[in-house]
C-alpha cells in the first residue's frame, strides 16, 4: 500500500522549542506539502517542495522552515515554538503538479 | 488566501437521502478536486474534475463544475452513516499548489 507517514500522531511541546515533524512518502512523488488545519480556517498552505532541496513558500510561512534533503522525506521545522502553532498538520504528496494529494494521517501539535 | 469555499458549513441528512454540497472559487482553474476527512484523520481523495469537464461521475458520487459560475458541487446519493465525514474542495489554478475551503461537515443520521 502506497502511503504518506508523518512521525507522530500528537506531540506537546513547550513554548520557545524547536520542533521537528517529519513526513515521509514511498512513491517516488516529486511534490510534497506542509498544510495546517484550524477548525474554522480549513487547510493553508505553510510550505511546498517540487524537488529535492527546493522549496516554496505557501499562504502562513512565517514562523516555520522546511528541509527536504531527500526525496522521500520532507521535514517541518518550527524554529521556536509559540502557542499559536497548535494546530493539526497535515503532510501530503503528490506525482504531478495540481494533481491529486495523498495526505498523512496529521499530527495534532499542542503547545504550551 | 482561500482560493475555495463550501457551502453549507454543516448538513444533517437521514440515511438514504442524497447529500448536496457546493464549493466556490475565485479565479481560474486547472482542475478541482474533492476530499473527504474523517475526524482527526488526514483527507482522502474522492474525485478530480478538469476545467474542460463538466461533469463526472464515481460510484455514488457525482460532481459537477461550472466555471462560467466559478462553482463545483458534489452529490452523494443514498448517503449512508458511513458518509459522515468533512468534505473539502481543493482548486488547482496556475501555482503548483491546491488550495481547499473550510469544509461542510456532514452528518448522516441512521
Amino acid at each position: 500500500d502506497v502511503k504518506v507517514t508523518q512521525s507522530s500522531r500528537y506531540l506537546v511541546k513547550r513554548t520557545g522549542e524547536k520542533v521537528f515533524l517529519e513526513c515521509v512518502q514511498d512513491m517516488d512523488h516529486e511534490n510534497m506539502f506542509w498544510y495546517r488545519q484550524d477548525p474554522g480556517l480549513g487547510l493553508r498552505l505553510i510550505y511546498f517542495s517540487y524537488d529535492v532541496k527546493m522549496k516554496e513558500k505557501g499562504d502562513i510561512p512565517e514562523g516555520y522552515s522546511v528541509s527536504r534533503e531527500k526525496k522521500e522525506r520532507f521535514s517541518l521545522i518550527l524554529e521556536s515554538a509559540s502557542t499559536n502553532q497548535t494546530s493539526m498538520y497535515l503532510c501530503a504528496s503528490s506525482y504531478r503538479e495540481g494533481e491529486k494529494l495523498l495526505f498523512g494521517s496529521g499530527t495534532q501539535l499542542s503547545v504550551l | 488566501s482561500q482560493q475555495g469555499e463550501e457551502d453549507p458549513q454543516a448538513l444533517s441528512i437521514q440515511e438514504g437521502e442524497n447529500a448536496t454540497m457546493n464549493c466556490s472559487y475565485k479565479t481560474s482553474i486547472n482542475n478541482l478536486q474533492w476530499y473527504r476527512q474523517n475526524s482527526g484523520r488526514g483527507l482522502v481523495h474522492l474525485i478530480l474534475i478538469r476545467s474542460n469537464e463538466r461533469e463526472k461521475h464515481s460510484g455514488r458520487l457525482r460532481v459537477t463544475l461550472d466555471t462560467s459560475k466559478k462553482s463545483s458541487s458534489l452529490l452523494i446519493t443514498a448517503s449512508r452513516a458511513a458518509d459522515t465525514a468533512s468534505y473539502f474542495c481543493g482548486s488547482s489554478g496556475s501555482a503548483r499548489q491546491l488550495t481547499f475551503g473550510s469544509g461542510t461537515q456532514l452528518t448522516v443520521l441512521p
